[in-house]
């Protein structure tokens, strides 16, 4: 399971940290990304993190932006986000990703939390 | 970055017929290690997106027998032998072999006639 929180309503410019509580899996052995929704819009692979957070990864339009970090002694995946803007607004979800012995991804999603970037 | 096509966009169907989803790439999703992974996933209208098949024919625990993957290289197709009212929703395929980024198709809005 997992579970997001830290949605909201922010102005442009502005931050926004989100975070995705796992349970009910080795939390460690995995990768974990973030994929988002804008409104009416198809899925959009945002940012993604190996299990040791050695290896992060971003979509172009996040880079420099956005930062994703865990914390596999709290099974937590956090995306902090920065210089936000209206593009941005979505429903963001986090999702269990690839493992050590293959890259099969996304079997399991949170619920979504909704980031609004207003002006 | 690999582009996903699907196609139709839109599918109206008969409850009890059949429904096919056709998803191509823009290069062969055949990875290093020998598979190809390409999956296939389900959102209801205000739900977050379900795994249906992954790996381009493998189901997921719990998905109906209904559902069914095949394709290989840069042709793939989603089929539901027969549709029912629950399958209503929007379809995505998503290829995971050359990540990152990972990327998903455009989604094909499934409805009953």
């Amino acid at each position: 399971q997992l579970l997001e929180s830290g949605g909201g309503l922010v102005q442009t410019g502005g931050s926004l940290r989100l975070s995705c509580a796992a349970s009910g899996f080795s939390f460690n052995l995995y990768a974990m990304s973030w994929v988002r929704q804008a409104p009416g819009k198809g899925l959009e692979w945002v940012s993604g993190i190996s299990g040791s957070s050695k290896n992060t990864f971003y979509t172009d339009s996040v880079k420099g932006r956005f930062t994703i970090s865990r914390d596999n002694s709290k099974n937590t995946v956090y995306l902090q986000m920065d210089s936000l803007r209206g593009e941005d607004t979505a429903v963001y979800y986090c999702a269990k990703d690839y493992s050590l012995w293959n890259y099969d991804a996304f079997d399991i999603w949170g619920q979504g939390t909704t980031v609004t970037v207003s002006s | 970055d690999v582009v996903m096509t699907q196609s139709p966009l839109s599918l109206p169907v008969t409850l009890g017929q059949p429904a096919s989803i056709s998803c191509r790439s823009s290069q062969s999703l055949v990875h290093n290690d020998g598979n190809t992974y390409l999956s296939w996933f389900h959102q209801r209208p205000g739900q977050s997106p379900r795994r249906l098949i992954y790996r381009v024919s493998n189901r997921d625990s719990g998905v109906p027998d209904r559902f069914s993957g095949s394709g290989s290289g840069t042709d793939f197709t989603l089929r539901i032998s027969r549709v029912e009212a629950e399958d209503i929703g929007v379809y995505y395929c998503m290829q995971g072999t050359h990540w990152p980024p990972c990327t998903f198709g455009q989604g094909t809005k499934l409805e009953i006639k």
